[in-house]
């Protein structure tokens, strides 16, 4: 199975910052990596495919990177953006996730 | 609207079966694959199943393969997921979700259901 690290696993930032995730994928997995929003009892709500936008989600975010490593970022942080964020791998199943980040404010 | 309802989950005993529905409306049910995807209380999100469009192919978890089964009924557009033998560590939060094409991302996802194996 294709391990997915995340970090960091929690993050403190304020409203206007600039955010980075990593998520690192145990073997290549092209583009085929994914970013999800979730907020306490909710389901997860996609935002980046394979370093595209979904749509009807704001510009601010954007996803990079090929291979093993990715990167999410916020490029200036919304009150409505503190949620945890996971990526997901959907080259081969099983499909793994990241654990997850929790973006908590400052 | 494009929605996924999932329904059937509940407590259930250590052994015992359950069967989860997923009533999909506004497109065409029958030209997606569908995923299960479960999250378990306080932790992450883990891949439970896929099955194709027609219904035709199917892929499991390690973690579930024997015990439980994707299905679909394209004429009532509804993905179910029979399980059986339930374990306590099957507790969880059950979502069923839609693949976007190409990517095989998850763009659509139901609200979930809880199913609860305990004695």
């Amino acid at each position: 199975d294709i391990q997915m690290t995340q970090s960091p696993s929690s993050l403190s930032a304020s409203v206007g910052d600039r955010v980075t995730i990593t998520c690192r994928a145990s073997q290549s997995i092209s583009s085929y990596l994914n970013w999800y929003q979730q907020k306490p009892g909710k389901a997860p709500k996609l935002l980046i495919y394979a370093a595209s936008l979904q749509s009807g989600v704001p510009s601010r975010f954007s996803g990079s990177g090929s291979g093993t490593d990715f990167t999410l970022t916020i490029s200036s942080l919304q009150p409505e953006d503190f949620a945890t964020y996971c990526c997901q791998q959907s080259y081969s199943t099983p499909y793994t996730f990241g654990q997850g980040t929790k973006l908590e404010i400052k | 609207e494009v929605q996924l309802v999932e329904s059937g989950g509940g407590l259930v005993q250590p052994g015992g079966s359950l069967r989860l529905s997923c009533a999909a409306s506004g497109f065409t049910f029958s030209s997606y694959w569908m995923h299960w995807v479960r999250q378990a209380p306080g932790k992450g999100l883990v891949w439970v199943s896929r099955i194709n469009s027609d219904g035709s192919s199917t892929s499991y978890a390690d973690s579930v393969k024997g015990r439980f089964t994707i299905s679909r009924d394209n004429a009532k557009n509804t993905l179910y997921l029979q399980m059986n033998s339930l374990r306590a560590e099957d507790t969880a939060v059950y979502y069923c979700a839609r693949v976007l094409y190409s990517s095989d991302a998850f763009d659509i996802w139901g609200q979930g259901t809880m199913v609860t194996v305990s004695s």
